[in-house]
């Protein structure tokens, strides 16, 4: 089955500066890379996707670049603030999505 | 109002006991899902349906059953044979199996045993 693994487990940036996470993925039939944010207590919900066909995806102030060839994608967020403040996980698959273990972002004002 | 609503939002067991936790989509979604989440670590399959009627074991099913009679319903049962049950319980669905669209989740049920 697929394996994803994600790092760091933990960031801390100042508010302004950028924040990157990366995952790693197994199986090479995996095309679908979605990254969710999770706030306290609530529930994840999808910030950008990414599928084997695209090289890279920007919206406003989130990037996500996929490189199949190393099995890696990576989630970029420009400009961070306070509100980016969550749990991001990155998940792969193809039917039904691995999460990785989730980064814990923290925006310091 | 269209969305998926897991019930109830905090849920205390004995030890012995069964109890079912519920969700419900209106989003008129082939793929439903079930996912345990511990403090750090990610959400980790319990059980999928790609369709009603269909389920199928994820990578930690055991101690957990459910049932598909409805499209709109995915409810899972956490039995006595769940040795370590207390855990953060998310349902999420997605439009059909194999879409490559997102996972909608629902606010999640939060399990102690006590």
């Amino acid at each position: 089955g697929e394996n994803v693994e994600q790092h760091p487990s933990t960031l801390s940036v100042q508010e302004g500066d950028s924040a990157v996470i990366k995952c790693t993925y197994s199986d090479s039939a995996s095309n679908y890379f979605p990254w969710y944010k999770q706030e306290l207590g609530k529930r994840p919900q999808l910030i950008i996707d990414i599928r084997s066909n695209v090289g890279e995806k920007k919206d406003q102030r989130i990037a996500v670049t996929l490189n199949k060839t190393a099995k890696h994608f990576s989630l970029h967020i420009t400009e961070t603030q306070p509100e980016d403040s969550a749990v991001y996980f990155c998940a792969a698959g193809a039917g039904k999505s691995t999460f990785g273990d989730g980064t814990t972002l923290t925006v310091k004002p | 109002d269209g969305g998926i609503t897991q019930s109830p939002k905090y849920l205390f067991r004995k030890e012995g006991q069964n109890v079912t936790l519920s969700c419900e989509q209106n989003l008129n979604h082939d793929a439903m899902y079930w996912y345990r989440q511990d403090p750090g670590q990610g959400l980790r399959l319990i059980y999928y349906s790609q369709i009603v009627n269909d389920f199928q074991k994820g990578d930690i099913a055991e101690g957990y059953s459910v049932s598909r009679e409805k499209k709109e319903s995915f409810p899972l049962t956490v039995t006595s044979a769940q040795k370590n049950p207390t855990a953060f319980y998310l349902c999420a669905s997605s439009i059909r199996w194999g879409a490559n669209t997102e996972a909608f989740f629902g606010q999640g049920t939060r399990l102690t045993v006590v």
